[in-house]
């Protein structure tokens, strides 16, 4: 049974700070790591993806990724209140390039102004 | 999105009648998918697809079916709903050679 573990917080920051979030994975075939930001009611949007071990950086966002732990997370910089929402961690699985995901539960941040 | 779009938006529907949902893109992305969301289970796959009259199941495709007879439309359908099929349906596209799936906005679909 592959699974995508994450804490489902809510995970509460003062603006400005940094948030980290945090997934593991059982999979050890997995190739690819997504970060999917979702706002109440809407649907997910992904905002990072990581295939390498290490860190890949895009604007406030970070993604780090070890594939010997089977872990990967998401640093939010400088976060602001429009960060908040459910960040979803989605990680490949199945032989081939099909985009088949399995997803987390999913992590609530809340940002306080 | 402009590139995704789903019909309905929002559905009630009895128990043991058959529903179809419609996923049309404009992208001409060779990989479709259907997920459905729901409280304490995240996201899960139900159906993909990986062209036209390419076909196969994910996680949850128990009660459901799928078919793609054009690129661009993706039908899933129920054949005979049940209230455990009451969920937020989204389909997704795969950019990038499908290495990246873009959402949909999703259906809320409620079954009674």
């Amino acid at each position: 049974q592959k699974e995508v573990e994450q804490n489902s917080g809510p995970l509460s920051v003062p603006e400005g700070a940094i948030a980290s979030l945090n997934c593991t994975y059982s999979d050890r075939g997995s190739q690819s790591f997504f970060w999917y930001r979702q706002y109440s009611g809407k649907s997910p949007e992904l905002i990072m993806f990581i295939y390498s071990n290490g860190d890949k950086e895009d604007g406030r966002f970070t993604a780090q990724l070890n594939k010997a732990s089977q872990y990967v997370s998401l640093l939010i910089r400088d976060s602001q209140p429009s960060d908040s929402a459910t960040y979803l961690c989605a990680v490949s699985y199945g032989s081939g390039n099909t985009g088949k995901l399995i997803f987390g539960q999913g992590t609530t941040l809340q940002v306080k102004p | 999105d402009a590139g995704i779009t789903q019909s309905p938006r929002h559905k009630v529907t009895e128990t043991g009648t058959p529903v179809t949902l419609r996923c049309h893109q404009t992208e001409n992305h060779r990989y479709m998918y259907w997920y459905r969301q729901d409280p304490g289970h995240g996201l899960r796959l139900i159906h993909y697809s990986y062209g036209v009259k390419d076909t196969d199941k994910g996680e949850v495709s128990d009660g459901y079916s799928v078919s793609r007879s054009k690129t661009e439309d993706f039908l899933l359908t129920l054949e005979s709903a049940t209230s455990s099929q009451t969920s937020v349906y989204f389909c997704a596209i795969g950019r990038q050679g499908g290495t990246e799936a873009f959402f949909g906005q999703g259906t809320r679909l409620t079954v009674v």
